[in-house]
């Protein structure tokens, strides 16, 4: 069945460095969307890319979608405590459906103040 | 304020027993869902629905048993088949298959 691989599985970094967490689909995925789930509690959507090629920002995150529709990037610049968390992608399941959203295993960003 | 309600937080299964999670939403949505995330795992879903009195078998469906009676309401029956019930169960709920609404866990442990 599809497949969303998710790179690194965790990452630790001083307060300022840059944070980047990648996602590989098997398949070309129609969109993908990324959540982020804070120690203790839920995921919370940020963003769902479409077009191939699509580039998002919000303040310092910014997300891409490769040309193929098959992997996808979220990069944080100059991180902050806030940003502690478990970042995760998720694309469209087996039929293409969004109703069985397949996602990755998340990476677990940890912040040093 | 609109949101989606779990209940309990916590729950304690004993060997053969069956137990049910209450979701809630007044968000209005037409689809729900159930997930379960174990520990460094991603989610994976169980169950989901997209319309009242319909629903089908996500990818561990396995030990599990929903019902949609109500709009609002999605409860999820952990049943004695699930052998490995100790997880983190999230509901959540969406409009048309769009982005995902979670409700704060249901933390299911066996005694």
């Amino acid at each position: 069945g599809q497949q969303v691989m998710q790179i690194p599985q965790y990452q630790h970094v001083q307060e300022g460095e840059d944070f980047t967490t990648y996602c590989n689909s098997s398949t070309t995925l129609s969109n993908i969307q990324w959540y982020k789930q804070r120690p203790g509690g839920h995921p919370v959507f940020l963003i769902q890319l479409v077009k191939s090629g699509e580039v998002k920002k919000q303040k310092r995150l910014t997300f891409q979608f490769g040309e193929a529709k098959k992997n996808s990037s979220l990069h944080i610049t100059a991180t902050q405590t806030t940003d502690v968390g478990t970042y995760f992608c998720a694309g469209p399941g087996s039929g293409g459906s969004n109703y069985k959203l397949t996602f990755g295993k998340g990476t677990l960003l940890t912040v040093n103040p | 304020d609109g949101g989606i309600t779990q209940s309990p937080k916590y729950l304690f299964r004993k060997e053969g027993q069956n137990v049910t999670l209450s979701c809630e939403q007044n968000l209005n949505h037409d689809a729900m869902y159930w997930y379960r995330q174990d520990p460094g795992q991603g989610l994976r879903l169980i169950y989901y629905s997209q319309i009242v009195n319909d629903f089908q078998k996500g990818d561990i469906a396995e030990g599990y048993s929903v019902s949609r009676e109500k709009k609002e309401s999605f409860p999820l029956t952990v049943t004695s088949a699930q052998k490995n019930p100790t997880a983190f169960y999230l509901c959540a709920s969406s409009i048309l298959g769009e982005k995902l609404f979670f409700g704060s866990g249901t933390q299911l442990s066996v005694l």
